[in-house]
């Protein structure tokens, strides 16, 4: 079992909806999690940043993590065609994961159809 | 943009040749780390570095060796480039106190 799973998706939506975008993990000690964002043939860029759990909210998107089920969602509310791209998430036990342990899921490609 | 540059940003090469792969920073920033990114496996770490000098193995780092001699630049080598090392590669940077890493632009890798 790998260590973060996440739905590849495609997942298709029409313009205006909601979207959840989620990722479980099975390493109790994660304390980190992110969202990143990456458009096509582009690097990714962070999206979302949350300590522990709990929810955050900037703007459209919705970080949502809970800890007790291992669970991390992203939503993304009135979505538009440019939010098409692929959703990443990321998890570390340590702050930064500067010792190189940044675990990423396989990313869900999503696609905003106006 | 967080001040990363990745050149080449594409290359093909044949099998058995070396490759270099350079990034470069602007952001003075300790940590650095290098990324596959492939179909059906996401982003896998090859190798990190914490200062100048100081680089660490990450999840895939057979085949690979990076060095860094200025703060700025990591550079990362395949010393006999194969097909399964056909990817797309991706720095990052971290800076000290910095909660997360960010990305560079990639390079695409094509190895005949």
């Amino acid at each position: 079992q790998k260590e973060v799973e996440q739905d590849p998706g495609p997942l298709s939506v029409p313009e205006g909806a909601i979207v959840s975008l989620n990722c479980t993990y099975s390493n109790s000690a994660f304390q980190y999690f992110m969202w990143y964002r990456q458009y096509s043939r582009k690097g990714p860029e962070l999206l979302m940043y949350t300590y522990s759990s709990g929810n955050k909210e900037d703007g459209r998107f919705t970080a949502q993590v809970d800890k007790s089920s291992k669970y991390i969602s992203l939503f993304i509310r009135d979505s538009q065609p440019s939010d098409s791209a692929t959703y990443l998430c990321a998890m570390s036990e340590n702050y930064g994961g500067s010792q190189g342990n940044l675990i990423f899921g396989k990313g869900t490609k999503l696609s905003v159809k106006p | 943009d967080a001040g990363i540059t990745q050149s080449p940003r594409h290359k093909v090469t044949e099998t058995g040749t070396p490759v270099t792969l350079r990034c470069h920073q602007t952001e003075n920033h300790r940590y650095m780390y290098w990324y596959r990114q492939d179909p059906g496996h996401g982003l896998r770490l090859i190798h990190y570095s914490y200062g100048v000098k100081d680089t660490d193995k990450g999840e895939v780092s057979d085949g690979y060796s990076v060095s860094r001699s200025k703060t700025e630049d990591f550079l990362l080598t395949l010393e006999s480039a194969t097909s399964s090392q056909t990817s797309v590669y991706f720095c990052a940077i971290r800076g000290q106190g910095q909660e997360t890493q960010y990305f560079g632009p990639g390079t695409r890798l094509l190895v005949l």
